[in-house]
């Protein structure tokens, strides 16, 4: 069993709508948890992080830690065809800040 | 752009062959780590090294082998290739322990390895 657990996608949402995005994870150890978002042939970069549980709020992007229920969620509201990417869930850092991640959901929004 | 440099960015070969991947981390970083992304398996941690040091090994095949030099750029070395190594390995840099966000990496735009 993968450590950070991931629905791959694709999910198509017509621009304006609200994304949801869900993580599951195993190991409780860790106190940060991560959003990476990877364009096209990019590499990843981070787009936000919560320590602990509760809620992030960023603009349109609203990060949730549930560490009762192992869960990590993303929202995106007023979704943009900008916002097309793959989300991909972090946990960690390890003491060398070694991070586990998802396999990464790709987002498609459509005009 | 990440400051994180990363070469080649495309690379073609032959099933049993030897690649050398290449990265410059960000100025100042002194641990790099390797991943593997493939549409399979997601992004898997292979390999980290710390000022010269390997510090954590992940999901790294014995025909792969890292090393980080005095320099602190690093380079990834694949041999003996399959078809099942094609895919994109991605260098990330960061600053353990201070600056930033927590557990912030900064990624290279990867190195896309294409086995024939």
């Amino acid at each position: 069993q993968k450590e950070v657990e991931q629905d791959p996608g694709p999910l198509s949402v017509p621009e304006g709508a609200i994304v949801s995005l869900n993580c599951t994870y195993s190991n409780s150890a860790f106190q940060y948890f991560m959003w990476y978002r990877q364009y096209s042939r990019k590499g990843p970069e981070l787009l936000m992080y919560t320590y602990s549980s509760g809620n992030k709020e960023d603009g349109r992007f609203t990060a949730q830690v549930d560490k009762s229920s192992k869960y990590i969620s993303l929202f995106i509201r007023d979704s943009q065809p900008s916002d097309s990417a793959t989300y991909l869930c972090a946990q960690g850092p390890d003491s060398w800040g070694k991070l586990q991640f998802g396999a990464g959901t790709q987002v498609v929004v459509t005009p | 752009d990440s400051g994180v440099t990363q070469t080649p960015k495309h690379l073609i070969t032959a099933t049993g062959q030897r690649v050398t991947l290449r990265c410059s981390p960000r100025s100042g970083d002194l641990s790099v780590y390797w991943y593997q992304q493939s549409l399979d398996q997601g992004l898997q941690f292979l390999i980290q090294y710390y000022n010269g040091e390997e510090r954590a090994k992940g999901n790294i095949l014995e025909r792969f082998s890292a090393q980080q030099f005095p320099d602190l750029h690093s380079e990834l070395n694949l041999s003996s290739l399959e078809l099942g190594d094609s895919a994109l390995y991605f260098c990330a840099s960061s600053v353990v322990g201070s600056g930033g966000a927590p557990g912030e990496l900064f990624f290279g735009e990867g190195s896309r390895l294409t086995v024939l």
